[in-house]
């Protein structure tokens, strides 16, 4: 199984900051790697594919890049609506796995 | 618009059975993949299974395997999971959710809001 080390587990930041998150993982997963933001209560909402492709409707402060093992997410200002749980996936084999999660809390 | 609605959670016995229900709608159902996502309390985020946008084809975590059959109707847009012999580590949200492509396991688009499932005695 491919295991995603996501880090860190939590962060600290305020409105306007820039804002990265690291995937890791355990082997080669190409671009198949995906982001999802989950907010208390809700279902996770789907940011980017593929590593760095936006989502319709995503504002574009979000970014992705990355390929391989290592990947990232950006969120260049952070706003209030973006304090929630970031999760990576990766879809380059099954059974399809999930990092840890970031909390991103004020 | 794409809608997935789940249904079917509650409280069961270790041991026990129970069937949830995905009603979808919004889109062309038979065209995509389809997949359970499962959420224990204060936890990240488990894949549980994945079916082809035809239904031929069934994917499981290891967890589950054996336990759980993933299922689809399109005459009636409804996802199914049967989950039997329920532990308690299967306590969890279960979210239904639409992959973008009809064949291989991917990532997930569109998500319901999920429904509780709750192992205990």
């Amino acid at each position: 199984d491919i295991q995603m080390t996501q880090s860190p587990s939590s962060l600290s930041a305020s409105v306007g900051d820039r804002v990265t998150i690291t995937c890791r993982a355990s082997q080669s997963i190409s671009s198949y790697l995906t982001w999802y933001q989950q907010k208390p209560g809700k279902a996770p909402k789907l940011l980017i594919s593929g590593a760095s492709s936006l989502q319709s409707g995503v504002p574009s402060r979000f970014s992705g890049s990355g390929s391989g093992t290592d990947f990232t997410l950006a969120i260049s200002s952070l706003q209030p609506e973006d304090f929630a749980t970031y999760y990576c996936q990766q879809s380059y084999s099954t059974p399809l796995t999930f990092g840890g999660g970031t909390k991103v809390e004020i | 618009e794409v809608q997935l609605l789940e249904s079917g959670g509650g409280l069961v016995q270790p041991g026990g059975s129970l069937g949830l229900s995905c009603a979808a709608s919004g889109f062309s159902f038979s065209s995509y993949a389809m997949g359970w996502v499962r959420q224990a309390p204060g936890k990240g985020l488990e894949w549980v299974s994945t079916i082809s946008g035809s239904g031929g084809s069934t994917y499981y975590a290891d967890s589950v395997k054996g336990r759980f059959t993933i299922s689809r109707d399109s005459s009636k847009n409804t996802l199914y999971l049967q989950m039997n012999t329920l532990r308690a580590e299967d306590t969890a949200v279960y979210f239904c959710a639409k992959a973008p492509i009809a064949a291989r396991p991917n990532y997930f688009d569109y998500w319901g809001q999920g429904t509780l499932v709750t192992v205990s005695s």
